[in-house]
């Protein structure tokens, strides 16, 4: 079993949409979890992070961990085009991360 | 100016070839690392670097080795390219942090290697 665990894709999704995103994890010594966004021809860039279960908001976005069952999710309300990327959830502890295999969401118009 | 850049972006071998993917970084971080990303596998660690004298394999170390030439410099190599090292290699930065401080790594842009 892989540590981070991520819901399969592509996803496709009218602009408009709230869209749900989730990863399971299986390691408990995870310190800290973190959803970074990927566009296309780019690196990796930290969308949003948090080290304590309950819920995180941004803007748009609201990131959920839940150590108890292990399950980190990533909640994107009024979806927009701009959206349109990859998300990979991301955990770890003593400065190295492991990444789930991330998602492809696409936002129509 | 990229805080972190990567050379060359894209890169074409033929098999058994030596390749060297260099990453530099201008954000005055102290740890490093490289790694690979597959369509279905995500981003995999091949070495990470905590200092200049601190070198250390990842998930994914075979076949491959690194150079910490400075504290602003980390290069991967491929000593004999193999077909199945075709992806999309990442180099990344971090601070120092505390024990249970968050770790936000910052991406290079990506190397493209085709091992044909």
């Amino acid at each position: 079993q892989k540590e981070v665990e991520q819901d399969p894709g592509p996803l496709s999704v009218p602009e408009g949409a709230i869209v749900s995103l989730n990863c399971t994890y299986s390691n408990s010594a995870f310190q800290y979890f973190m959803w970074y966004r990927q566009y296309s021809r780019k690196g990796p860039e930290l969308l949003m992070y948090t080290y304590s279960s309950g819920n995180k908001e941004d803007g748009r976005f609201t990131a959920q961990v839940d150590k108890s069952s292990k399950y980190i999710s990533l909640f994107i309300r009024d979806s927009q085009p701009s959206d349109s990327a990859t998300y990979l959830c991301a955990t770890g502890a003593n400065s190295k991360l492991t990444f789930g295999k991330g998602i492809t969401l696409s936002v129509r118009p | 100016d990229a805080d972190v850049t990567q050379t060359p972006r894209n890169r074409i071998t033929k098999t058994g070839k030596r390749i060297m993917l260099e990453c530099s970084q201008t954000k005055g971080h102290d740890r490093m690392y490289w790694y690979r990303q597959d369509p279905g596998l995500g981003l995999r660690l091949i070495y990470y670097s905590f200092d200049v004298k601190d070198i250390n394999k990842g998930e994914i170390s075979d076949g491959y080795s690194v150079s910490r030439q400075a504290q602003a410099k980390f290069s991967l190599s491929l000593e004999s390219a193999i077909p199945n090292q075709t992806a999309l290699y990442f180099c990344a930065t971090s601070d120092r942090t505390a024990d249970r401080s968050y770790n936000e790594q910052f991406f290079g842009p990506g190397t493209r290697l085709t091992v044909l």
